[in-house]
């Protein structure tokens, strides 16, 4: 069963404290993996796609990476507005027509100034 | 943004009623999902469409039924609603690199 698992599920950060956050997954064959931003009462904003093993992308002070088994969000020198629940999904071969994602639970970093 | 609203933004119902929840996309996206969000479980599909009046199940589908007459908009309905559907309900359509969400609506089941 095609599986996507985020770690850890809450995080706590001083402002300037760089971290990283955990997005494993257990697929058949993997076609994207997206990040999303979600702060609360509003829907997920998107903010990455990978695509292969060793891609990165980066915007402002968050950087995204991916290998075959997970992906990673870096975040360097945070800031309070960085506090937001961080969503992964993933799109697996065979759903590629439909583009139907399977999301993990979401880790919420707070930001303290 | 992908110009996606939602109504109504929040709704409180009684069990057994009947309760349709809108979506609206102004991006002419052929593809258009709803989602149900719950603490614990992230966000679930409920239902999907590809086109006018062609749907199909998610994974959370029972409960639920969904209609799409014209490409720019999505019904969600709940036929006779239940306390377990009490939730964040969210509507995304598929773009041109990933999907894009809009801002929910909440719903409460007493």
């Amino acid at each position: 069963e095609d599986q996507v698992t985020q770690s850890p599920e809450a995080l706590r950060l001083q402002e300037g404290e760089s971290s990283s956050l955990n997005c494993s997954y257990t697929v058949s064959g993997l076609r994207g993996l997206f990040w999303y931003r979600q702060d609360p009462g509003k829907g997920p904003e998107f903010l990455f796609t990978l695509y292969s093993a060793g891609e990165e992308k980066e915007k402002e002070r968050l950087k995204a990476t991916l290998t075959k088994k997970e992906s990673f969000l870096h975040i360097t020198a945070p800031k309070p507005e960085d506090s937001a629940t961080y969503l992964c999904a993933v799109q697996v071969h065979g759903s590629s027509n439909t583009g139907k994602l399977i999301f993990g639970q979401g880790t919420t970093l707070q930001v303290k100034p | 943004d992908a110009g996606i609203t939602q109504s109504p933004r929040h709704k409180v119902t009684e069990t057994g009623t009947p309760v349709t929840l809108r979506c609206h996309q102004t991006e002419n996206h052929r593809y258009m999902y709803w989602y149900r969000q719950d603490p614990g479980h992230g966000l679930r599909l409920i239902h999907y469409s590809y086109g006018v009046k062609d749907t199909d199940k998610g994974e959370v589908s029972d409960g639920y039924s969904v209609s799409r007459s014209k490409t720019e908009d999505f019904l969600l309905t709940l036929e006779s609603a239940t306390s377990s559907q009490t939730s964040v309900y969210f509507c995304a359509t598929r773009g041109e690199e990933t999907q894009y969400f809009g801002p929910g609506t909440r719903l409460l089941v007493l």
